[in-house]
């Protein structure tokens, strides 16, 4: 079963607005990581922040990771339409022997111009 | 330098045939990870192979589901007698080693069981 769940769904913006998305996640971790997809192909890497951090930048992106509450939030700021995609996180499981990730459902991010 | 590639792009079939998917890694990657998403879904995990160690193969979803890699290079999923649940993209993915932690996609292969 899939241990993230990212809200909201789908989000549409103006170009230049700032975009705002959550996941949640049920069990302990290592790492969240945020992926991004177009068109339903592949995912590439956005960023990696580890359990003991609370927030990392990467150029426009800013992730808040809050270990208490099991949720972690994605900020892209001052979007363009090439942003448009849909974003997932992904978690991995404490202590497991593997690098297995599990992703979320995603979020649909349309950015107008 | 290359990404993982995957073949086919596109695989379109009839149900009861069988699918082999195809991906090669980054080279040097000595984790490799099959995924698989439906339609407006995340991506499920199938399975993991690492380096000479027995594969985890803990999320395929039945029997006809099967995976194989050599060595450290190529891997091929096989669907065996399909079904038309089973259409959906298929991503590969690879990472340095299973602490590698940033996995690396391949652009997937969109599979339509009519």
């Amino acid at each position: 079963s899939q241990q993230g769940e990212e809200d909201p769904q789908a989000l549409s913006i103006q170009e230049g607005e700032n975009a705002t998305m959550n996941c949640s996640y049920k069990t302990s971790i290592n790492n969240l990581q945020w992926y991004r997809q177009n068109s339903g192909r592949g995912l590439v890497h956005l960023i990696l922040i580890r359990s003991n951090e609370r927030e990392k930048h990467s150029g426009r992106l800013r992730v808040t990771l809050d270990t208490s509450k099991k949720s972690s939030s994605l900020l892209i700021t001052a979007s363009r339409a090439a942003d448009t995609a849909s974003y997932f996180c992904a978690t991995d499981s404490l202590g497991g022997a593997t690098n297995k990730l599990i992703f979320g459902t995603g979020t649909l991010l349309a950015v107008q111009p | 330098g290359a990404g993982v590639s995957q073949s086919p792009s596109n695989k379109v079939t009839e149900k009861g045939k069988d699918v082999e998917l195809r991906c090669d890694p980054i080279s040097g990657h000595t984790a490799l990870y099959w995924y698989r998403q439906r339609l407006g879904q995340g991506l499920e995990f199938l399975i993991y192979f690492q380096g000479n160690s027995a594969p985890d193969k803990s999320g395929l979803p039945s029997d006809r589901f099967s995976a194989e890699r050599t060595g450290e290079s190529v891997s091929t999923l096989t669907i065996q007698r399909t079904q038309q649940e089973d259409s959906a993209v298929y991503l590969c993915a690879s990472s340095l080693d299973y602490r590698g932690e940033t996995q690396y996609f391949g652009p997937g292969t969109r599979l339509l069981v009519l």
